[in-house]
């Protein structure tokens, strides 16, 4: 099974700014996704991130707020821009294969202040 | 659309109790039927899958069976540990060429010695 790193692991950002959050997967994958875990919630979709093409976002989450980028088959970004407290939540990246479980990483705990 | 009713928790065991968290579902297809874990302060960790009707996943004692004519796949345990206090996931996956997860909303298991 993939092994997923993701950081920062936590950050404390001031609203207005922006936020990057890398994840690495140790081998080569078909899907990536990222979610966001607001507060005591479930996981939410924010997008497919699709190798060399743009995201495809789910409703409610835009590319101006949320662009990501994957470059490869084993990267992908997340930014979250033009922060605010509400964006306070935990990011989460999956990663798997067409026919195989997703692999989640550890997440990044994002603070708005 | 896809969705995931899972039991409202928090819950709260006795150690070596029995453990059931309910899970229904509604999807078109053939979904897939995962439970995922997540221990305080971490990412998401599959527990156990089933792909088609009337599988059996398990894992680390845990068991939950694809019910296709109930719609459902509740966890069980036989006997719980403290190690088992975490926010447990009922997720999906539709088998209609959309590989992301709908998740449930979790169900927080407190274990006490």
């Amino acid at each position: 099974s993939a092994v997923i790193s993701q950081k920062p692991s936590r950050d404390i950002c001031q609203r207005g700014t922006s936020l990057t959050i890398q994840c690495q997967v140790d081998s080569q994958v078909t899907m990536m996704f990222w979610y966001r875990q607001q507060p005591g919630q479930s996981l939410t979709l924010i997008a497919t991130a699709n190798q060399g093409s743009e995201a495809t976002y789910e409703s409610g989450f835009v590319i101006d707020k949320f662009p990501i980028s994957r470059p490869n088959l084993t990267f992908s970004t997340l930014t979250v821009s033009n922060l605010s407290p509400e964006d306070s939540s935990i990011y989460l990246c999956s990663a798997g294969h067409t026919n195989s479980p997703l692999h989640f990483g550890n997440g990044t705990r994002l603070t708005v202040t | 659309g896809n969705s995931v009713t899972q039991m409202e928790g928090p819950v709260t065991l006795s150690e070596e109790a029995f453990l059931t968290i309910n899970c229904t579902y509604t999807a078109t297809g053939y979904p897939s039927l995962f439970w995922y874990v997540q221990y305080p302060g971490e990412g998401l960790q599959l527990l156990l899958k089933a792909t088609k009707a009337d599988d059996k996943g398990s894992n680390k004692g845990f068991e939950a069976t694809y019910r296709k004519e109930t719609t459902s796949f509740h966890l069980e345990k036989g006997s719980v540990q403290v190690s088992d206090s975490a926010v447990y996931f009922c997720a999906l996956r539709s088998g209609a060429g959309s590989y992301q997860l709908t998740f449930g909303k979790g169900t927080k298991l407190s274990v006490i010695p």
